[in-house]
């Protein structure tokens, strides 16, 4: 079975120091992730994904994530954190025809000014 | 384009009440997506759907239906709600082959 774990419910940091938002997954075949990012009282939005290709993916706002396939990992990077990068931030598997996502339980990123 | 809209934007609903919420795109995507989100969870697929007509159970389908009777839209129903119901529910859909999904702002839903 498909799963995906974030195993921190909450990361601070200070302002202009890079962060990093960890996400591991598990799936029986070629694995598409992605990370989403949530605003209060908002939908989700799309950042990044990785399908194939090269390991570093870049996407909005700074963000980059880097696959690991040995380490079944994608985590979620930024070199200098935003005051505003605050939010919660979701990693996704999907793993077949149907592109239904598997979901994180999330993180909370918090930057301090 | 407007996206995903999601209607209505909040509820509230006594036990044993129904109710639809209504999801419409319009950016022609096949493939629409049924969520919902509760703290500490991360969102799970209630139902989902690969093309007009379609539909599917997701991980927690239990106490919902779904109708895609045309390609925009996508219903869910609650025929008979439950406080477990409480909840904030999203739809989304993609176009299949970029992966890809787009949200909506979500509908939250209490049930007393």
């Amino acid at each position: 079975a498909q799963s995906v774990a974030q195993p921190e419910d909450q990361v601070n940091v200070a302002e202009g120091n890079p962060l990093t938002v960890k996400c591991t997954y598990s799936v029986s075949g070629n694995p598409y992730l992605f990370w989403y990012v949530q605003y209060p009282n908002r939908g989700l939005q799309f950042l990044l994904k990785y399908i194939t290709g090269d390991n570093l993916v870049k996407g909005s706002y700074g963000f980059e994530a880097e696959f690991n396939k040995s380490q079944t990992s994608f985590h979620l990077k930024k070199p200098s954190a935003l005051v505003s990068d605050s939010a919660l931030y979701f990693c996704a598997v999907s793993a077949d025809s149907s592109y239904k996502l598997i979901f994180g339980s999330g993180t909370r990123l918090l930057v301090r000014p | 384009n407007a996206g995903v809209t999601q209607t209505p934007k909040f509820r509230v609903l006594k036990t044993g009440q129904s109710m639809t919420l209504l999801c419409a795109q319009d950016m022609n995507h096949e493939y629409m997506y049924w969520y919902r989100q509760d703290p500490g969870m991360g969102l799970r697929l209630i139902h989902y759907s690969v093309g007009e007509g379609t539909t599917a159970k997701g991980e927690v389908p239990d106490g919902y239906n779904v109708s895609r009777l045309k390609k925009q839209n996508f219903l869910l129903g609650l025929e008979s709600a439950a406080p477990s119901q409480t909840s904030v529910y999203f739809c989304a859909s993609s176009g299949g082959g970029s992966h890809e999904q787009y949200f909506g702002p979500g509908t939250r839903l209490t049930v007393t």
